[in-house]
C-alpha cells in the first residue's frame, strides 16, 4: 500500500518561529502537494511539486515556501509563523498529474501558532 | 480561486436512504475524482471518472459527469452510519498537474 507520512500529527509553535512540516511518500510518486484546510474553506493548495527541485505555487503560497531535494520528501516551511497560519495541513502525492491517477493523503498535521 | 463548489454544504439523511452530492467546476478537465474525509483525517480516494465517460459505478457509489454543464454528482445508495464523512470533488484545471478541491459536502447519516 502507498503510504504518505507526515512528521507530526499535532504541533504548537510560537509566533515568529520558523516551522518545518515534513512529508514522505514511499511509492516513487512524481507529484506531491501541500494543502491547508480550514472550516468553511475546504482544501486550498499552497504549493505542489512535479519533480525533484521543481515547485509551483498554488492558490495561497504567501507566507510559505517548499523544498523537494529528494523525490520522496516534500517539506513545507513557514518562514515566520503567524497566528493566521493556524490550520490543518495535508500532504498528498500522486504518480502522475492531471488527476490521471489517484492522490494519496497523509494523516494531516494540526498546527497551532500561539 | 479555481476551486470547484460542492452542494449542498451539509446533508443529513436517515440510514438506508440515498445521498446525492453535486460538484460544479470552472475549467475544462480530463478527469474528475471524488474523495471522502473522515473527521480530522486525510482524504481517501473513492472514484475517478474521465471526461469521455458519463457515468461510473463502484459498489454503492454512482458518479455522473456532464462536461457541457461542468458538473458532476456522487450518489451513495443505501447509506450506512459509516458513510458519515465529508465528500470532496477534485479537478485538474487547464489540464495541468495541480489538483484542486472544492469546499466539500458534510454528510451525516442518522440512525
Amino acid at each position: 500500500d502507498v503510504k504518505v507520512t507526515q512528521s507530526s500529527r499535532y504541533l504548537v509553535k510560537r509566533t515568529g518561529e520558523k516551522v518545518f512540516l515534513e512529508c514522505v511518500q514511499d511509492m516513487d510518486h512524481e507529484n506531491m502537494f501541500w494543502y491547508r484546510q480550514d472550516p468553511g474553506l475546504g482544501l486550498r493548495l499552497i504549493y505542489f511539486s512535479y519533480d525533484v527541485k521543481m515547485k509551483e505555487k498554488g492558490d495561497i503560497p504567501e507566507g510559505y515556501s517548499v523544498s523537494r531535494e529528494k523525490k520522496e520528501r516534500f517539506s513545507l516551511i513557514l518562514e515566520s509563523a503567524s497566528t493566521n497560519q493556524t490550520s490543518m495541513y495535508l500532504c498528498a502525492s500522486s504518480l502522475w498529474g492531471g488527476l490521471r491517477t489517484e492522490a494519496f493523503f497523509g494523516q494531516g498535521t494540526r498546527l497551532t501558532v500561539v | 480561486s479555481q476551486q470547484g463548489e460542492e452542494d449542498p454544504q451539509a446533508l443529513s439523511i436517515q440510514e438506508g436512504e440515498n445521498a446525492t452530492m453535486n460538484c460544479s467546476y470552472k475549467t475544462s478537465i480530463n478527469n474528475l475524482q471524488w474523495y471522502r474525509q473522515n473527521s480530522g483525517r486525510g482524504l481517501v480516494h473513492l472514484i475517478l471518472i474521465r471526461s469521455n465517460e458519463r457515468e461510473k459505478h463502484s459498489g454503492r457509489l454512482r458518479v455522473t459527469l456532464d462536461t457541457s454543464k461542468k458538473s458532476s454528482s456522487l450518489l451513495i445508495t443505501a447509506s450506512r452510519a459509516a458513510d458519515t464523512a465529508s465528500y470532496f470533488c477534485a479537478t485538474a484545471p487547464n489540464r495541468d498537474d495541480k489538483i484542486i478541491f472544492g469546499k466539500g459536502t458534510r454528510l451525516h447519516i442518522l440512525p
